[in-house]
């Protein structure tokens, strides 16, 4: 149980293009889902918090207009780099939280690898 | 600021060896601890956590103590097997920031038979 899934696995475009990364909660309700980026050889940081229906908290320093987050439903959430550029390229993970859980109860998706060219 | 520093990889070693991985920390508070294990293709995975001072987390044969002296949580195992082949990730979580998680880089241990 408590598996999450992440669409693409990995995907290349091209600079000024956009790209939408899907995270699936698939056997468990989701209400708070979280948008992580690796670096190379650095840590993961936290883009982003999303609570199902409301907009996302961003961490200071994320452009919110560049990095679309929508939390449509329970089990459901997408990122979407705007107009990317190859400094844009990295590891995005997300991981969900079920309801009323402490916070280190998340779980990762696998992770999408972003190649911006 | 908060942060956490762990060993680099990748770590090598041959099957039954012991395992150390480090982990320092710096917190403005008082932070609860975690290791994170990524298996090749999934997602992180909690491994083990201690929440106070002096706690020792354990699971599948790791173990890591929460030491407020040294600032540390190092990870050890008595015997690897090559399942445990995998990245293993450092975090902390603060209350006082909304239990925000801040990683370690991660560590690659690869266990040869």
């Amino acid at each position: 149980g408590a598996v999450v899934s992440q669409h693409p696995s990995r995907v290349i475009c091209k600079s000024g293009t956009s790209v939408k990364i899907e995270c699936r909660s698939l056997d468990f309700q989701a209400t708070t889902m979280f948008w992580y980026r690796q670096f190379p050889k650095q840590s993961l940081m936290l883009m982003a918090t999303s609570n199902e229906g409301s907009k996302a908290t961003y961490e200071q320093g994320v452009e919110k207009d560049k990095f679309l987050i929508n939390h449509a439903s329970l089990t459901l959430s997408t990122l979407t780099v705007t107009s990317a550029h190859p400094e844009d390229s990295s590891f995005y993970i997300c991981s969900a939280r079920p309801g009323g859980l402490p916070t280190y109860e998340q779980y990762f998706g696998p992770g999408t690898r972003l190649t911006v060219t | 600021g908060d942060s956490v520093t762990q060993m680099e990889g990748p770590v090598t070693l041959s099957e039954e060896a012991f395992l150390t991985i480090n982990c320092t920390y710096t917190a403005t508070g008082y932070p609860s601890l975690f290791w994170y294990v990524q298996y090749p293709g999934e997602g992180l995975q909690l491994l083990l956590k201690a929440t106070k001072a002096d706690d020792k987390g354990s699971n599948k044969g790791f173990e890591a103590t929460y030491r407020k002296e040294t600032t540390s949580f190092h990870l050890e195992k008595g015997s690897v097997q090559v399942s445990d082949s995998a990245v293993y990730f450092c975090a902390l979580s603060l209350t006082n920031t909304g239990n925000q998680f801040y990683f370690g880089t991660g560590t690659s241990l690869t266990v040869i038979p």
